[in-house]
């Protein structure tokens, strides 16, 4: 069964710095990956996804992570961190070519300083 | 496009009562899941229904059930109340495919007392 873990509970991160927020996966095959940003009281919003192909993915909000299978990892980046990026991360492996049971980490709080 | 829509958005049951919770799926989207949010537990799926058949079930009791219609609206359901089941209740549509994103509304937050 997949499993994914995120190190981080929490980081605070200064505005203008940049930002990693890591992911860790277990899954026997390629996985298919998402990173989601949750805001308070809101549902889960889609950043990006990786299938295959170029292991640097680009999403919105200027965020992009990179795909690492020899440390089965797929890491979060941005370059400069905006007040409004203020949220909870969520990372997240699909189960496969079939169903859609996600499995996803315990997500990690992002807290930026002015 | 309209987005996923969940309602009601607020729900306060007592313990023993039932509950019905719903989803508006994205158009043309038939694949609809349905996953728990707690801050002890984090997001937990619960099920995911394709063409109003359930495709995936989580570990869940089977107090907790669905079904979808074939507009591919979801419902679900929880019987017998518990303490335990207050959380905030995500739905989620997509195309059905294993790599399709999931699309999440804001949820129903249900308080059980």
């Amino acid at each position: 069964a997949q499993s994914v873990t995120q190190p981080d509970i929490h980081i605070t991160v200064s505005e203008g710095a940049s930002l990693e927020l890591r992911c860790n996966y277990s899954y026997g095959a390629t996985p298919y990956l998402f990173w989601y940003v949750q805001s308070p009281g809101q549902g889960l919003q889609l950043l990006l996804k990786y299938f295959s192909g170029d292991t640097l993915v680009q999403g919105i909000k200027g965020f992009e992570a990179e795909f690492k299978r020899s440390q089965s990892s797929f890491n979060l980046r941005k370059p400069s961190v905006h007040w409004s990026d203020a949220a909870e991360y969520f990372c997240a492996v699909g189960a496969g070519s079939y169903g859609q049971n996600f499995v996803f980490g315990p997500g990690t709080r992002l807290s930026v300083l002015p | 496009k309209a987005g996923v829509t969940q309602t009601p958005r607020y729900l306060i049951k007592t313990r023993g009562q039932q509950v019905t919770l719903s989803c508006s799926p994205i158009s043309g989207h038939r694949s609809v899941s349905w996953y728990q949010q707690t801050p002890g537990q984090g997001l937990q799926f619960l099920f995911e229904y394709f063409s109003e058949t359930q495709r995936n079930k989580g570990n869940f009791p089977g107090r907790f059930s669905g079904r979808q219609f074939s507009n591919s609206r979801s419902e679900m359901n929880v019987s017998t109340l518990e303490l335990g089941d207050s959380a905030l209740y995500l739905c989620a549509s997509s195309q059905g495919l294993g790599n399709s994103p999931l699309h999440f509304g804001n949820g129903t937050r249900l308080t059980v007392t």
